[in-house]
Parts: C-alpha cells; structure tokens; sequence
C-alpha cells in the first residue's frame, strides 16, 4: 500500500502571501490531520478532517484552514503568511477518526516565509 | 506541567547497550500512547502503539504501560547506530481528543 504522500515538499514564500499544501492519505483511511512542527514548539496540532468534516481544531489563528474531500485528499491553506509560519508542515492519516487511531505520517511540506 | 514530557536529552548509549527512553502525561483519561522515531530531516515514523498495562514487544523494541503512575516508556535492545534519532512520546487526549506529542527525546548510539 502507498503511504501518505504530501505535495509539496519544499516551499518558498514571502510574507503577506498565501499558500496551500496537499495530502493524499492511505487508501481506505478517511481521517487527514495537520501538524506543524517547529524547533521551538514541537508538533503542534492544527486540525483534523474525517469524511470531509472538521471534526477537531488546535489553537492555531484563521488564517490557518483546510478542507477535505470526498476521495479523503486534504488540503491546508495558510493565508497572509508570516515569518513565524516557517515550519514543517505534517499531514497524518487514520482509519478511523479521533486520537485513539494509529496516524501514519507523510513525508511533510518545508514551508519557509522570508 | 505539560500534558506529554519527555527529557530531551540527548541519551547516549554504546552500541549493544539497552536504551530506555520515558515519558509522562498528565491526562488520566488517556487511552492510546504512542512511539515516532524521527530522524533528522524526516517524517515521524511509527514504531509501535501500546494501550494495556504492561509490556508489548515487538522485535528488539518493548513499549511499557503503567496508567496508575501516568508514565509509558520504550526499551530498544541491542542498539545500533542506526537508531540513532529523536523518539517521539504521544498520547491521546481524552478530553480533547487530539494526540499530543512530547518534545522528543533525542537518541545517540555510538559504535
């Protein structure tokens, strides 16, 4: 089985620009959540789709948001880019939904704001 | 207190050696724990889930469970340099529902 694959891989921005990141999940696995992953702060929880409903969110702002749809591919957009979103940007996929589920990690976007 | 603790190290073993990696959560609720490997630059990399109290073993990794005490740990026998790399602790939150990982633990065999 293919694994979680994440496009794309490396990304240069600026600030004030906006930008969006794709994940395909495993096949058969309907739950995509997004983890940002910083040096500072570790992985941080952004949010969790499951049958193309958030079902759950972390504390990041609105300028963080995503979407799911209907063959489980994700996407996560972030707008209004800012130095601090320099992070590596980690998608997971699960069978089921929730956080009692086995995540299976892709890859990860680098995402860098200059 | 954070929710999932880890010492980060670094935790330097010699080769052949047992290296024993711990982490403590603050959700009593807590029903799933978890164990990444993340070598640098890489993805986290599952390496085994536990949910009972006790021990589960699963080639030269044990993951051990003790709910009363909140704490979860990993043993990896017989290390290699190959394991050198940060070990990731995460648990899931039964309030939230969300996995909350440790800061890591970073893992240096040398030959």
């Amino acid at each position: 089985k293919a694994g979680v694959t994440q496009t794309p891989r490396y990304l240069i921005k600026t600030r004030g620009q906006q930008v969006t990141l794709s994940c395909s999940p495993i096949s058969g696995h309907r739950s995509v959540s997004w983890y940002q992953q910083t040096p500072g702060q570790g992985l941080q929880f952004l949010f969790e789709y499951f049958s193309e409903t958030q079902r759950n969110k972390g504390n990041f702002p609105g300028r963080f948001s995503g979407r799911q749809f209907s063959n489980s591919r994700s996407e996560m957009n972030v707008s209004t880019l800012e130095l601090g979103d320099s992070a590596l940007y980690l998608c997971a996929s699960s069978f089921g939904s929730g956080a009692t589920d086995t995540q299976y990690f892709g890859p990860g976007t680098r995402l860098t704001v200059l | 207190q954070k929710e999932v603790e880890q010492n980060s190290g670094p935790l330097s073993v010699p080769e052949g050696a047992i290296a024993s990696l711990n982490c403590t959560y603050s959700d009593r609720g807590s029903q799933s724990f978890f164990w990444y490997r993340q070598y640098s630059g890489k993805s986290p990399e599952l390496i085994m889930f536990i949910y009972s109290n006790g021990d589960k073993e699963d080639g030269r990794f044990t993951a051990q469970l003790n709910k009363a005490s909140q704490y979860v740990s990993l043993l990896i026998r017989d290390s290699q340099p190959s394991d050198s790399a940060t070990y990731l602790c995460a648990v899931n939150s039964y309030n939230t529902d969300k996995l909350i990982f440790g800061t890591g633990t970073r893992l240096q065999v040398f030959p």
